[in-house]
């Protein structure tokens, strides 16, 4: 059973730099692209990026300028880095992993993360 | 990016109604449309992969339909624990998208 485990600094200050780490535990590390999706405050989910064991990553075009996310297949983790964080990225993060099924055809956010709640102030 | 937009953003309901919710992309995503549920101070949990497909574990009262723009997620008996906020979402795109979410209300 896939399960997945998220660390990550709680509390950033305007312009620092954000980091979440995500552990995968009991299923293929090969078999899945794994994502960041976060959620202000009463406000809905936002989909960041994803990665695969192989490093080929896609990020939300808004995003793209502040993010990067990497994985270490030694450890079967992945970590996002979301740079000059404001305000407006205080939020919920959830990792994910984003599962195709066996033609590729069809993706879904089957195992979720219990996601870090992120606070940016000064 | 694809634009998901759900209706209505709220609904009032009671127990053992059939309630239906809409997702509309912007453009067709053929099948790739995924439902889940969360509740509050909960991470979301997947319902329907591939706009019909039950995911394991998920009550039959779940269902899902439509295909290009046009998709419905229906609960046929609404019971108590399924009062919560619902999200449409798309992997057509390797830039995913949700829908604003539908948040479902005990009458």
């Amino acid at each position: 059973q896939l399960q997945l485990q998220q660390w990550g600094a709680g509390l950033l200050k305007p312009s620092e730099t954000l980091s979440l780490t995500c552990a995968v535990y009991g299923g293929s590390f090969s078999a899945y692209y794994w994502s960041w999706i976060r959620q202000p405050p009463g406000m809905g989910l936002e989909w960041i990026g994803e990665i695969n064991h192989s490093g080929n990553a896609n990020y939300k075009p808004s995003l793209k300028s502040r993010v990067s996310i990497s994985v270490d297949t030694s450890k079967n983790q992945f970590s996002l880095h979301l740079s000059s964080v404001t305000a407006a990225d205080t939020a919920v993060y959830y990792c994910a992993s984003d599962y195709g099924d066996y033609a590729g055809e069809y993706w879904y956010f089957d195992i979720w993360g219990r996601g870090t709640l992120v606070t940016v102030s000064s | 990016d694809i634009q998901m937009t759900q209706s209505p953003s709220s609904l009032s309901a009671s127990v053992g109604d059939r309630i239906t919710i809409t997702c509309r992309a912007s453009q067709s995503i053929s099948s790739c449309l995924n439902w889940y549920q969360q509740k509050p101070g909960k991470a979301p949990k997947l319902l329907i992969y591939a706009a019909s497909s039950l995911q394991s574990g998920v009550p039959s009262r779940f269902s899902g339909s439509g295909s290009g723009t046009d998709f419905t997620l229906t609960i046929s008996s609404l019971q108590p624990e399924d009062f919560a906020t619902y999200y449409c979402q798309q992997s057509y795109s390797t830039v995913r998208t949700f829908g604003q979410g539908t948040k479902l209300e005990i009458k």
